[in-house]
């Protein structure tokens, strides 16, 4: 299969600082890419949707400002989650999927964010 | 709408006995249904996915699940369980593909399978 990779696998930050999470595509173009988060223990939660060069579509109750998600390119979408909090702390997952009608997304390895 | 079922957060088996993993969904359209594992502090692997083809769905590591439109259940199973299948397994439903926009995944809540030796 395709290869998503993500970067970093896990981060541990100050509170009130911000960080970036970033998630590539290897091998393909990523027309769409989804970030998720899970808590301990618990399913994936979809936070949010984009489609290169647009902005992304956030589910509800999802902080966009806090969130803040990036996909110029078809290789690379970034995840900043700003003035973190401890309550952030979570494991971040990103898929990316190609162009219609390829139903299948690929799922990065996950960041282990630790806001101390 | 689209939502996904898994009966049981915990399933535990011996090794070498049957697997099965349950999964119900629900969908106003016609559903694309996936399996996937995740290890501890991984990301996801698909398993297999159906996708309006054969009803029976045949995976990675022996695992195979079966559309049963009749049921809404799309149930994963494996012959024999060995000690390495010892993870999370996620079901997850989508829309069919095509040209209506992007398709997003919905996630049932999991269900660690257990393997005792």
């Amino acid at each position: 299969g395709a290869v998503v990779s993500q970067h970093p696998s896990w981060v541990i930050c100050k509170s009130g600082t911000s960080v970036k999470i970033e998630c590539r595509s290897l091998d393909f173009q990523a027309t769409t890419m989804f970030w998720y988060r899970q808590f301990p223990k618990q399913s994936l939660m979809l936070m949010a949707t984009s489609n290169e060069g647009s902005k992304a579509t956030y589910e509800q109750g999802v902080e966009k400002d806090k969130f803040l998600i990036n996909h110029a390119s078809l290789t690379l979408s970034t995840l900043t989650v700003t003035s973190a909090h401890p309550e952030d702390s979570s494991f971040y997952i990103c898929s990316a999927r190609g162009p219609l009608p390829n139903t299948e997304a690929f799922f990065g390895q996950g960041t282990r964010l630790t806001v101390v | 709408a689209q939502s996904v079922t898994q009966l049981g957060s915990h399933v535990s088996v011996s090794e070498g006995a049957l697997v099965l993993l349950r999964c119900n969904y629900s969908s106003s359209v016609p559903p694309y249904l996936f399996w996937y594992v995740q290890y501890p502090n991984q990301g996801l692997q698909l398993l297999l996915k159906y996708t309006s083809a054969a009803t029976l769905v045949k995976g990675i590591n022996g695992f195979e699940a079966e559309f049963k439109k009749s049921e809404t259940s799309f149930h994963l199973t494996k012959p024999s369980a060995h000690m390495s299948d010892a993870a999370e397994y996620f079901c997850a439903v989508s829309g069919p593909g095509g040209n209506t926009g992007f398709q997003k995944l919905v996630f049932g809540t999991g269900t660690r399978l257990l393997v005792s030796p």
